[in-house]
């Protein structure tokens, strides 16, 4: 059974970092790319960022690009979410999400329940 | 960016009702392009991708069409359990973008 379990989120105030953690397991970690998918009530689903299944293909949302950086250890089946000068804005759900393609890209076909992301003073 | 622009934003239905919702690309995605299901207090759920694949478990009432830039979800038979909000992904270029949502809500 395809599981992935975040970690990391909570309170932190504007211009500070937080690293967000995914551990997945039940599927071939190193065979997919992963995602970071954000929720918040007024704006809905935002696509934060995607890693390929080698790290060899990484993509930004505008709004994140410059101050996030995902990454992967493929070796302990783990994503991650490093984000830097945090804003209020980056308040929201955020989700890790495992692609549906062998070693390509695509939509997300499991999901983890999320972990919340407070920026506030 | 790929703009993609969901419509309508919102929609009264009833049980047993055919319902359409679309997407439409700035510019050409080929067929990337999936939708999701969301309800409240649930992680978003995977129902078509590559625009008209449909995802495994998923009722077959759900279906998808289109390439290029228009792209449509259709729902053939309203059921209780598929009032929530719908969204489109292009997962073509990068930055991949959602649709703004479609609200399916009981008449």
């Amino acid at each position: 059974e395809v599981q992935l379990v975040e970690s990391g989120g909570g309170l932190v105030q504007p211009g500070r970092s937080l690293r967000l953690s995914c551990a997945a397991s039940g599927f071939t970690f190193d065979d997919y790319g992963m995602h970071w998918v954000r929720q918040t009530p007024g704006e809905g689903l935002e696509w934060v960022s995607t890693i390929s299944w080698d790290s060899g293909s990484i993509g930004y949302a505008d709004s994140v690009k410059g101050r996030f950086t995902i990454s992967r250890d493929n070796a302990k089946n783990s994503l991650y979410l490093q984000m830097n000068s945090l804003r209020p804005e980056d308040t929201a759900l955020y989700y890790c999400a495992k692609g549906n393609w062998y070693r390509g890209a695509g939509s997300f076909d499991y999901w983890g329940q999320g972990t919340p992301v407070t920026v506030s003073s | 960016a790929i703009q993609m622009t969901q419509s309508p934003s919102s929609l009264s239905a009833s049980v047993g009702d055919r319902v359409t919702i679309t997407c439409r690309a700035s510019q050409g995605i080929r067929n990337d392009l999936g939708w999701y299901q969301l309800k409240p207090g649930k992680a978003p759920k995977l129902l078509i991708y590559a625009a008209s694949s449909l995802q495994s478990g998923v009722p077959s009432r759900f279906s998808g069409s289109g390439s290029g830039t228009d792209f449509t979800l259709t729902i053939s038979s309203l059921q209780p359990e598929d009032f929530a909000t719908y969204y489109c992904l292009q997962d073509n270029t990068y930055p991949w973008t959602f649709g703004q949502g479609t609200k399916v809500e009981i008449k």
